[in-house]
Order: structure tokens, then sequence, then C-alpha cells
């Protein structure tokens, strides 16, 4: 059972559209994190949100962490071809170790 | 700040053979972990360690071995290659001191072809 959702799987866009990607679960977690993994190399940590509620931006980026820590939000400003990549939502339920990948959303910027 | 390091980046072998993919963090984290991820799929773990001396298995561990004799290190051993091993297959380390995950550091993976 899968479960961290995220939608939409496959996106295509041009450069300078903005966007969101969604994470859904129907258990609480502790932290959720989100990553980028561009082709040949490894996911690499985007931000990680703790508190219900929580928004972070990096650049052109803003996380949104649900107010019960369920679900999640990353949305991306003025979209750039460099923010091409397969994007990946992730975190441990509360109450176990047991760390938690999504399904995972690969994007596509057009220049 | 090196980070995690994993070599082989490409490595070919033929079925029956064996290899050691290695994987070493600079960064002190006590947890350590082995995924592979097939094209268009996930990651799946294949073996986690929680510090020196200790590891479990994950959710695909069949084929594989590790050990971790030293906090930097965590190699994973493939005995008798199989086509079904193809995969990249990347190491991650983490640092577990509370009950707030702050998330994973990974290496740019080994890609390794079964023939």
């Amino acid at each position: 059972t899968q479960l961290l959702e995220q939608s939409p799987q496959f996106l295509s866009i041009q450069e300078g559209e903005n966007l969101t990607v969604y994470c859904n679960s129907s258990s609480v977690f502790s932290s959720l994190q989100w990553y980028r993994q561009e082709p040949g190399e490894g996911p690499v940590l985007l931000v990680t949100v703790v508190t219900g509620g929580e928004v972070k931006k990096l650049k052109r980026l803003t996380f949104q962490f649900g107010d019960a820590r369920k679900d999640s939000s990353l949305h991306i400003t003025a979209a750039q071809p460099g923010d091409t990549g397969l994007y990946l939502c992730a975190g441990a339920q509360t109450g176990t170790y047991k760390y938690i990948f999504g399904t995972g959303t690969r994007l596509k910027v057009l220049a | 700040n090196a980070g995690v390091t994993q070599t082989p980046k490409f490595r070919i072998l033929k079925i029956g053979q064996s290899m050691t993919l290695q994987c070493t963090q600079d960064m002190n984290h006590n947890y350590m972990y082995w995924y592979r991820q097939d094209p268009g799929m996930g990651l799946k773990l294949i073996y986690y360690s929680v510090g020196a001396g200790i590891t479990d298995k994950g959710e695909v561990p069949n084929g594989y071995n590790v050990s971790r004799s030293t906090t930097e290190d965590f190699p994973l051993r493939l005995e008798l290659a199989a086509p079904s091993q193809t995969s990249v297959y990347f190491c991650a380390s983490s640092y577990e001191g509370g009950t707030i995950n702050y998330g994973y550091t990974f290496g740019s993976g080994t890609r390794l072809t079964v023939v």
C-alpha cells in the first residue's frame, strides 16, 4: 500500500508558467521532506517541514505542510528549464521509524 | 564537504559474478541506507543500518548483503549477480537523534548492469 500519493504523475509546461505538485496521505507524518532528482543523479533534499500549516520558501519554490500533517504541496513560480526533474515527497509516519517515499512527479519545463 | 560518496559510478557484471558497491559518508550520520531504483520506478529499500555493527533488512534484501564496521562506511555486496539486479543503486545517510526526521543525504548512485 502506497501511503504517499503524489499528483500529478507527469507535468510538461512552458517556461514561465506556475505549477503545484501535491503529496497526500491518510496518515499523519511527524515531518515531511521534498527532494528533486535529476537524471543520473541521486535525490537532493530541498526542504523539511515539521509543523502543521508551516510554509517554507526556497527562491521560486514554496512548500506547505497541511494543518493536520497529512499532506503537503510544492508550488513553483515562473518555472525554468532548470526545474526539470523528478520531485519526491517523503516522510516518517508519526510513531514509526518507517520512511516512506511518494510516487513521484516528473516535471519537464520547456524553453 | 563530500557528503555521501559512492563508487563505482558504473559497472557491468556477468551473471554469477560478485561485487561490492562502496559507500562512505563524512557527516557523522548514524543511519545509513541502500536503495535501488529501477527505470521509471520509485526507491526500494534494500538494507539499512542504525549504527556501526547493526544492520537490518529492508523490503528487497534477497541477493544482497551488507556490513557496517565503522560509522562512515556501509558497503553493499552482491553475490551471484542476476539480471534482475540490473538497477541504479543509491546509498543514503541521515542523523536520527529524536522524533523528527530531517531528511536523507543521497550519493550520486551506481548504475549496475548484469548481462
